[in-house]
């Protein structure tokens, strides 16, 4: 069963840039992809995006369009998620998804808290 | 964008039968949105449980069912337990993007 572990929580400034990590272990790294969610204090998980494992291809939701991107380095197993020109809403715990299959949204990483404040 | 609708809320007593509804601003739910279903308890990563409408992941306790119903996607506990109490998400696949819907939180009492 895949596992996936996320990098640790980051403190950023207004107009930072923030890379997280997600490490999966337990399956072969390919086939489908993995999705980023995140969810603001006390809100609801909101999707960002997703990035296809064999051949990188993206997809982000509108509202991140310009400011987000997924890479991965299948050699490290491993998803990315950078954003950009952080601002104080931006603040949130930070999710990869595992996607196996068509429809299959499975297992999800620990979470990573990001905090924008000057 | 499409917007995706949850009851805000719902109570049930332990070992009585909820549920929940999942509806798509642009119309009837079908297959096509491949629907999720997540739990998730205060402080803690969501938990699938239901993908493509019906099938369930190998850890999903039997209780938990999905389905479409009347236009929408639904999730049905029965023989709920004290520790379903929690918040549930959907998530449909919507013409490109992916959606969630806003949240039920279940409430057992």
């Amino acid at each position: 069963q895949v596992q996936l572990v996320q990098s640790g929580a980051e403190v950023k400034k207004p107009g930072a840039s923030v890379k997280v990590s997600c490490k999966a272990s337990g399956d072969a790294f390919t086939g489908y992809g993995f999705h980023w969610v995140r969810q603001a204090p006390g809100q609801r998980l909101e999707w960002m995006g997703w990035i296809n494992v064999d051949n990188g291809n993206t997809k982000y939701a509108q509202q991140f369009q310009g400011r987000v991107i997924f890479t991965r380095d299948t050699s490290a197993n491993t998803a990315y998620m950078e954003l950009s020109s952080l601002r104080s809403e931006d603040t949130a715990v930070y999710f990869c998804v595992r996607q196996l299959r068509l429809g299959e949204l499975s297992a999800w990483g620990q979470g990573t808290l990001v905090s924008v404040s000057s | 964008q499409t917007v995706v609708t949850q009851e805000p809320s719902l109570t049930v007593s332990p070992g009585g039968t909820v549920t929940l509804t999942c509806a798509s601003s642009t119309g009837a739910v079908t297959s096509d949105y491949y629907p999720n279903w997540f739990q998730q308890k205060p402080g803690q990563a969501p938990r699938a449980l239901i993908y493509s409408a019906s099938n369930k992941h190998s850890w999903t306790p039997a209780r938990f069912s999905g389905s479409l119903l009347g236009g929408k996607a639904a999730l049905t506990l029965s023989g709920v337990q004290p520790e379903d109490e929690a918040e549930y998400y959907c998530l449909l696949h919507c013409d490109g993007p992916w959606v969630f819907g806003g949240g039920t939180k279940l409430t057992v009492l």
